[in-house]
C-alpha cells in the first residue's frame, strides 16, 4: 500500500535556530502534499497545503515566513520551521495521496521540542 | 475554518464489546467522510471512508453510517480489543475542494479493557 515517510521524528532544537522537517511518497507521486500540527490531546489542524512546482497554500492564521514549505518533486515536500522559538514545539504531520480518488496517507510524525 | 479540539471525549469499552464513536459535522458542503485511527506518537492510520451518496459502508470489523439529514457521522467497531485503543478522527472534505484537503473533527479516545 501507500507508505508516507516523514523525517526525523524526533528533533530538539534550540530558540531561534531553524528546523527542516522532510515529507516524502514512497511508492506514489503526490502533487499535492498537505501539513498539519497537533497539540498534545488535540485534532489535527491544517497548516498547509503543497502543491508540487507551485507556492504552497497556507490556512488563515499560519506565518507563511515561518513555516516555509518546498516542494522541488512529486515525492518530496519539505517544512521549514524557521526562527523556531518553544511555542512551536508540536507535533508535525503531512500527509499525500497518489490521485483525486485515493484517500489520504499520513506519515508518523515529527516531534518537535524546541528548548 | 479548521476544527482545533479541547481536551478529548473518551469511551471506555469491555474487550469483545461493541464500540460506537460519534461525529457531527458541520459543512453541507462536505461529500467525503474518513474515519483515522491515530495511536501514541503516530501519524492517523485510514480506517475506512464513505461517500454522501451513501449511508453506510462496512469494511472488516468496522462500518460507517452517515446520517446526512443531521450532519452525523459514526464509526461502528466490532468485538473491540485491545489493540483498537487509539484516538480516532472523523475528517470532511469539501464537495469542491478538488485538492483532497481535509478538516479534522476533534477526535475520541477509546480505551478497551481487558
Amino acid at each position: 500500500g501507500a507508505v508516507v515517510s516523514q523525517h526525523p521524528s524526533r528533533v530538539i532544537c534550540k530558540s531561534g535556530t531553524s528546523v527542516k522537517i522532510e515529507c516524502r511518497s514512497l511508492d506514489f507521486q503526490a502533487t499535492t502534499m498537505f501539513w498539519y500540527r497537533q497539540f498534545p490531546k488535540q485534532s489535527l489542524m491544517l497548516m498547509a497545503t503543497s502543491n508540487e512546482g507551485s507556492k504552497a497554500t497556507y490556512e488563515q492564521g499560519v506565518e507563511k515566513d515561518k513555516f516555509l514549505i518546498n516542494h522541488a518533486s512529486l515525492t518530496l515536500s519539505t517544512l521549514t520551521v524557521t526562527s523556531a522559538h518553544p511555542e512551536d514545539s508540536s507535533f508535525y504531520i503531512c500527509s499525500a495521496r497518489g490521485d483525486r480518488n485515493s484517500p489520504l496517507h499520513f506519515g508518523n510524525g515529527t516531534r518537535l521540542t524546541v528548548t | 475554518g479548521e476544527s482545533v479540539g479541547l481536551h478529548l471525549p473518551t469511551l471506555s469499552v469491555q474487550e469483545g464489546d461493541n464500540s460506537i464513536i460519534n461525529c457531527a459535522y458541520s459543512n453541507s458542503a462536505s461529500d467525503y467522510f474518513i474515519w483515522y485511527k491515530q495511536e501514541s506518537g503516530k501519524g492517523p492510520q485510514f480506517i475506512i471512508d464513505i461517500r454522501s451518496n451513501m449511508d453506510k459502508r462496512q469494511g472488516q470489523r468496522v462500518t460507517v453510517l452517515l446520517n446526512k439529514t443531521v450532519k452525523h457521522l459514526s464509526l461502528q467497531i466490532a468485538a473491540t480489543q485491545p489493540g483498537d485503543s487509539a484516538v480516532y478522527f472523523c475528517a470532511e472534505k469539501e464537495i469542491y475542494n478538488q485538492g483532497g484537503k481535509l478538516i479534522f473533527g476533534q477526535g475520541t479516545e477509546l480505551s478497551v479493557k481487558p
